[in-house]
């Protein structure tokens, strides 16, 4: 168990729709990592947070959103879905910003889009 | 240029024996870190093993061993008398020293199936 907490764990929905995955960093944890898995893209890092502030932001759609709230959860909100959006999306927390340590893993959430 | 590149789309070995699975890096800074992820097929990332660029000797985890060969720019994972649950998708990955970016990069994975 690594500490992070993503919920729900599968998700199925229909084109169009929001939804809204949650992540709940490790005790300590003030920056939330968002990456998204999908079988022909692998692993896409999408937007990071750090304390409540965005830090960094990688391939994230404009369809999609995310934020931090004060008690350090975030969450990222996946609006006008689309067949492609279906994937694993990933949480990661770790202490910093920056620096070489290891990131821990929520278990994922499974967006099925039909 | 990939930061991570793993060669081995798939690998097979027979359940008690040894397999290396492959790793090369691409980095500029001196200070990085190396890590090995399982990803089995319930979908859960589960992190392996850890190597600091600084760290002189081959990082080890029970039966996981990083091979670290920094001039080489060569991170292997070697796991040792192979089990039938470590059947899985297993990713490399390096975290540069870097504010304001992404600074965690993936390998594309190799899946590794153990034969009984």
């Amino acid at each position: 168990d690594s500490g992070v907490t993503q919920t729900p764990k599968h998700l199925i929905t229909a084109t169009g729709q929001r939804v809204t995955l949650r992540c709940s960093p490790r005790s300590g944890d003030l920056s939330v990592y968002w990456y998204q898995q999908s079988l022909d893209q692998g692993l896409q890092f999408l937007i990071q947070y750090y304390n409540g502030e965005e830090r960094a932001k990688g391939n994230i759609l404009e369809r999609f959103s995310a934020q931090q709230f004060p008690d350090l959860h975030s969450e990222l909100n996946l609006s006008s879905l689309e067949l492609g959006d279906s994937a694993l999306y990933f949480c990661a927390s770790s202490v910093e910003a920056g620096g070489t340590g290891e990131l821990f893993f929520g278990e994922g959430s499974r967006l099925t889009v039909l | 240029a990939q930061k991570i590149t793993q060669t081995q789309p798939g690998m097979f070995v027979q359940e008690k024996e040894a397999v290396t699975l492959d790793c090369t890096y691409d980095t500029s800074d001196q200070s990085y870190g190396l890590f090995w992820y399982k990803q089995p097929s319930s979908g859960e990332m589960i992190f392996l093993i850890y190597q600091g660029s600084y760290d002189e000797q081959n990082a080890t985890e029970g039966r996981y061993s990083l091979n670290f060969q920094k001039a080489r720019k060569s991170a292997n994972l070697v796991i040792s008398a192979s089990q039938l649950g470590d059947s899985a998708m297993y990713f490399c990955a390096m975290r540069e020293v870097q504010t304001g970016a992404n600074n965690l990069f993936f390998g594309t994975g190799t899946r590794l199936t153990v034969i009984p």
